[in-house]
């Protein structure tokens, strides 16, 4: 069954510094999604990206965050400067064209700043 | 309570019993989606029941959703200690038309062997 894949797994950068998650969503969804879930915490969403553009975005997703779609399969959350409380696990998710397509997530990038 | 929040929040059952998870919420949506999550590991999607569906059966989950009372209950039928995990209800938002899903808190699963 196809899947998301999330790189890196595990992902450990010292505050201020830039990161790149990546994600290859289902080669057919149309729609792709970041969220994120703070350590015992819910899990929250950041943006929704279709058609090259950003769709829907929460407040959390500021001017430190951006997405984008390099190629043909990928979907990257940059982070800048990035802070302690940025420490989370970030999901990305990708879904079908009809508004009662599931959402599949990958395994998730574990961000740890130090 | 919060946009999609989850009863019980923990929840000890032994093997072979059956399991159930309720979700409340408190905007209108256009589906309510209920996701797996094992410790440290991604989220599973399980089921998505449309807002004009009453109960959805998929193998041992039923799902039922009353519109009426912003609430949906995830039933796991002949549990098994596999089934150990986090449940989460996910609800989109029907008004806006937006996809961004909102999580609940989670219901803790342990399923004694």
């Amino acid at each position: 069954e196809p899947e998301v894949t999330q790189t890196p797994s595990h992902q450990v950068t010292q505050m201020g510094q830039e990161v790149i998650l990546r994600c290859v969503p289902i080669s057919n969804h149309l729609y792709f999604y970041w969220y994120r879930q703070i350590l015992g915490q819910k899990v929250e969403f950041l943006v929704s990206f279709y058609n090259n553009e950003i769709s829907e975005k929460s407040e959390i997703f500021d001017d430190q965050f951006s997405v984008e779609r390099p190629d043909g399969s990928n979907f990257t959350l940059k982070i800048r400067s990035t802070k302690l409380e940025d420490s989370a696990m970030y999901f990305c998710a990708s879904s079908g064209q009809g508004l009662d397509q599931p959402q599949h997530f990958g395994d998730g990038t574990r961000l740890s700043i130090l | 309570s919060q946009q999609g929040e989850e009863d019980p929040q923990a929840l000890s059952i032994q093997e072979g019993e059956n399991a159930t998870m309720n979700c409340s919420y408190k905007t209108s949506i256009n589906n309510l989606q209920w996701y797996r999550q094992n410790s440290g590991r991604g989220l599973v999607h399980l089921i998505l029941i449309r807002s004009n569906e009453r109960e959805k059966h998929s193998g041992r989950l039923r799902v039922t959703l009353d519109t009426s009372k912003k609430s949906s209950s995830l039933l796991i039928t002949a549990s098994r200690a596999a089934d150990t995990a986090s449940y989460f209800c996910a609800t989109d938002a029907w008004d806006t038309g937006r996809r961004a899903l909102t999580f609940g808190s989670g219901t803790r699963l342990q399923v004694q062997p």
